[in-house]
């Protein structure tokens, strides 16, 4: 069984201060993990994802990401807010086996940036 | 298209009527996939298909709720004598491949069901 917790469900930043959205996984084989982001009315759009190669993810809009398995965490990080940065974010949890690679979601995370 | 295509993007049903909710993928895309996202809450996975096989359909709530795609492309999710409780918003994704890479998401279907 695989799991993801995003713990609390809002985070606020100021325009150009660093974003930190905390996930943490549980999974009985290896994972593999992603983030999307969602605008409103408008469906999940990938922002990346770790699927077993290089542990520190790059991906769009100048989000990365780490993949910490001794901390079982994969969290999402933005040097700098910006305005359009918010949105939801959801963590998400597969499989890396193959055989049905459907997501497992966290409850997300709403991000604000203030002026 | 380009994206995976969802229609209607909102549906009001009374409580007890049936509905039918499509779903386009992107053309060539072999495997698609259900989820359902309650208001406040992370999409939850519902069934999942490989061309017109239904290989996993676990996430179903309840044998009100059915999904076909017949000719391995373009999907429907149906929920038949709808509750209150169905009342969410519905996505779809397709992949290229079977049973991994990414996931394109659609841009959903609001559901209130009164």
């Amino acid at each position: 069984a695989q799991s993801v917790t995003q713990l609390g469900s809002h985070v606020s930043v100021s325009e150009g201060a660093l974003v930190l959205l905390r996930c943490n996984y549980s999974s009985s084989v290896p994972p593999y993990l992603f983030w999307y982001v969602q605008y409103p009315n408008q469906g999940l759009q990938l922002l990346l994802k770790y699927t077993s190669a290089a542990t520190l993810v790059k991906g769009i809009n100048g989000f990365e990401a780490e993949f910490k398995k001794s901390e079982t965490s994969f969290h999402l990080t933005k040097p700098s807010a910006h305005m359009s940065d918010a949105a939801e974010y959801f963590c998400a949890v597969s499989s890396n086996t193959g055989a049905n690679s459907k997501l497992t979601f966290g409850k997300g995370i709403t991000l604000s940036v203030r002026p | 298209g380009a994206g995976v295509s969802q229609s209607p993007r909102y549906k009001v049903a009374k409580r007890g009527q049936d509905v039918a909710l499509r779903c386009d993928p992107i053309s060539g895309h072999v495997s698609l996939f259900w989820y359902q996202q309650a208001l406040g809450q992370g999409p939850e996975f519902l069934t999942y298909f490989q061309n017109e096989a239904q290989l996993d359909k676990s996430g179903l709530p309840s044998d009100r709720f059915f999904a076909e795609r017949p000719e391995g492309s373009v999907s429907t999710l149906k929920i038949q004598r709808t509750q209150q409780e169905d009342s969410a918003v519905y996505l779809c994704a397709s992949s290229l491949v079977a049973g991994g890479g990414e996931q394109f998401f659609g841009p959903g279907t609001r559901l209130t069901v009164l």
